[in-house]
């Protein structure tokens, strides 16, 4: 198993760019989230999602959308890339909803 | 969501037992005591989870007070590659983590 893979692992945006941060899991997962960790900070959670065609909102959803249109795929995108939204960003998948979380290697995104 | 608190950091020496504490006075009767550590420039990993009772795997032991207000994540014996910020977090049912600011462990060798 690859486990939680996440690309692209950097990327440099302008100002008001949009693009997709990919996120996959070969496990089987129903659970799936996107976080975000801004330097020296714990993680937030942007968009979760409990199984296919089912998302929701987290604490900073603002400037983000997600979809999860099959179990193994949920891209992040970035509608029009603002400075405050340079963080690494994780995602994590999950085969139930109490057990343990498990974490891509992250997507370390800087808007300028 | 209810919150913990850890202290910002702690030290150890190399091959002695680590307790971390964390505080969850207002936890639920339904949440999940959740503990897990992230190395310099990696993801988060999960380190272990108990509901009431205590828990032990191969990385950790976690003790879980009575009334459930506070934990403890044990390391039997610290290494080197022990050294992160361990976070203790309440999940609701849902899987929802909401991360704190975490503990930094250092350890000595």
């Amino acid at each position: 198993n690859a486990g939680v893979t996440q690309t692209p692992k950097f990327q440099v945006l302008k100002t008001g760019q949009s693009m997709t941060l990919q996120c996959a899991q070969d496990m089987n997962h129903e659970y799936m989230s996107w976080y975000r960790q801004d330097p020296g900070m714990g993680l937030r959670l942007i968009h979760y999602s409990v199984g296919a065609g089912i998302t929701d909102q987290g604490e900073v959803p603002n400037g983000y959308n997600v979809s999860r249109s099959t179990t193994e795929d949920f891209p992040l995108r970035l509608l029009s890339a603002a400075p405050s939204q340079t963080s690494v960003y994780f995602c994590a998948s999950s085969p139930s909803p109490i057990y343990e979380q498990y974490f891509g290697p992250g997507t370390r995104l800087t808007v300028t | 969501d209810a919150k913990t608190t850890q202290p910002n950091s702690m030290e150890s020496n190399e091959e002695e037992p680590v307790h971390l504490p964390c505080n969850h006075s207002t936890i639920s009767g339904t949440d999940y005591i959740h503990w897990y550590r992230q190395l310099p420039s990696q993801g988060p990993e999960y380190v272990i989870h108990g509901l009431t009772s205590n828990v032990n795997n191969r990385m950790a032991s976690l003790a879980i007070a009575e009334d459930r207000k506070s934990s403890t994540l044990i390391l039997h014996r610290a290494t080197l590659r022990d050294a992160a910020v361990y976070y203790c977090i309440l999940m609701e049912y849902g899987n929802k983590l909401v991360f704190g600011a975490g503990t930094i462990l250092r350890v000595k060798s």
